[in-house]
Formats: structure tokens, sequence, C-alpha cells
């Protein structure tokens, strides 16, 4: 059975404070890691898909680096509209053409003006 | 550019009514699915449908059932709703692959 631990559960940093969320995972193989922002009382909203260990992917503060048992999301310099709950999702191979997800429960970021 | 729409977006059913959430993206997606968010316990997938036509049980999918309506329409409903079913329900989407899902803004329902 797959599954998604992340830690902490959650983070308040001081803004430009920078930090790292971990997303620990078991799978039989694995066919893609994703990370989602949600904000409150909306969906989630992509972020990034990494696929193979050592694969990093950027986006302004975020940057997603991926090992063969976690992935890291870091944030550097925060602002506070980086504030959100961030999740981790991954897919196993045996849903290769039905793209099936399994989350874990998440990391509440808060950054403190 | 909708994405994913989801209706209503708040409700309130008392136990034994039943109820249909209702689901519809405009991307051409294939695949679509129905999870729900609860405090500490993360997104579970209930049902998906991975094309037209097909639907499929997720891990939790006892007092739900679905339908695939079309390629644009995935219904979720409640026969016999009981607190337990107490949640956010979010639908989504997926292109497949490097994309991801796309969400819906979700529905929050309670049951009293």
């Amino acid at each position: 059975e797959d599954q998604v631990t992340q830690s902490p559960e959650a983070l308040r940093l001081q803004e430009g404070e920078s930090s790292s969320l971990n997303c620990s995972y078991t799978v039989s193989g694995l066919r893609g890691l994703f990370w989602y922002r949600q904000d409150p009382g909306k969906g989630p909203e992509f972020l990034f898909t990494l696929y193979s260990a050592g694969e990093e992917k950027e986006k302004e503060r975020l940057k997603a680096t991926l090992t063969k048992k976690e992935s890291f999301l870091h944030i550097t310099a925060p602002k506070p509209e980086d504030s959100a709950t961030y999740l981790c999702a991954v897919q196993d191979i045996s849903n290769f053409g039905n793209e099936k997800l399994t989350f874990g429960t998440g990391t509440r970021l808060t950054i403190i003006p | 550019n909708a994405g994913v729409t989801q209706t209503p977006k708040f409700q309130v059913l008392k136990t034994g009514q039943s109820m249909t959430l209702q689901c519809a993206q405009d991307m051409n997606h294939n695949s679509m699915y129905w999870y729900r968010q609860d405090p500490g316990m993360g997104l579970r997938l209930i049902y998906y449908s991975a094309s037209e036509g097909t639907t499929d049980k997720g891990e939790v999918p006892n007092g739900y059932n679905v339908s695939r309506l079309n390629k644009r329409e995935f219904s979720l409903r409640l026969e016999s709703a009981a607190p337990s079913q107490t949640s956010v329900y979010f639908c989504a989407s997926s292109r497949g692959g490097v994309y991801g899902y796309t969400f819906g803004s979700g529905t929050r329902l309670t049951v009293v």
C-alpha cells in the first residue's frame, strides 16, 4: 500500500526565513511525485511533478527535490503570500492509465510579516 | 476558462437524506476523481473514472455512488447521508502525466 508522510504538520517562519518541508513516501514503484499548494477554502493547486531521484524543479521562491525515499520543498526568503498548506502526493507505476494519486496530510505553512 | 466546476459549494443535510454533488470540467480530460478531505486524514479517494464509461472504487467508497454522465461530468451521490460523511468534497480531473490534477473549489457538506 502506498504511503505518504509529511513533516512538520505546521511551520511558522518569519518573512525571509528560509526552510524546508519534507515528504517521505513508500510505493512499489514511483511514477511521479506531485506537490500542490492549498489556500483556505479552496482546492489544491498544482505546483510540480518530479519523476526520478536527483530531479529538481523551481518556481519563484520554491524548489522541489527528489530522492529515492523522500522529497523536499525548499522555500527561500518566503513572503506572507506563501502562507498555505502544501500537499505532497505520489503516483504508483501500477496506476498508469488511471492517474490515481495518494496524498499526504500536508504541512500548514505560516509566514509572519 | 472555467476548469473544474463543483456545485453546490455548501450543503447541510439531515441524517438519512440523499443528495448529488455535481462536477463538470471543460478541459477535455479523460480521468476524473472524487476525494474527501478531513482534518488529519488528508485527501482520500472515493471513486474515480479513468475514462468515459468507466468507474472504479477508491479508498473510501462505502456510502457513495458515482455516475460518469459524459466526458465532462462526473457526479457523486450520497443515498442515505450519515454524520461520518461530513467533510469537504473535491472533484478533480487529469490530463495525465506531468500535469497532475486540476481541482474544483470543493463542496463543504455537513450532515446533522
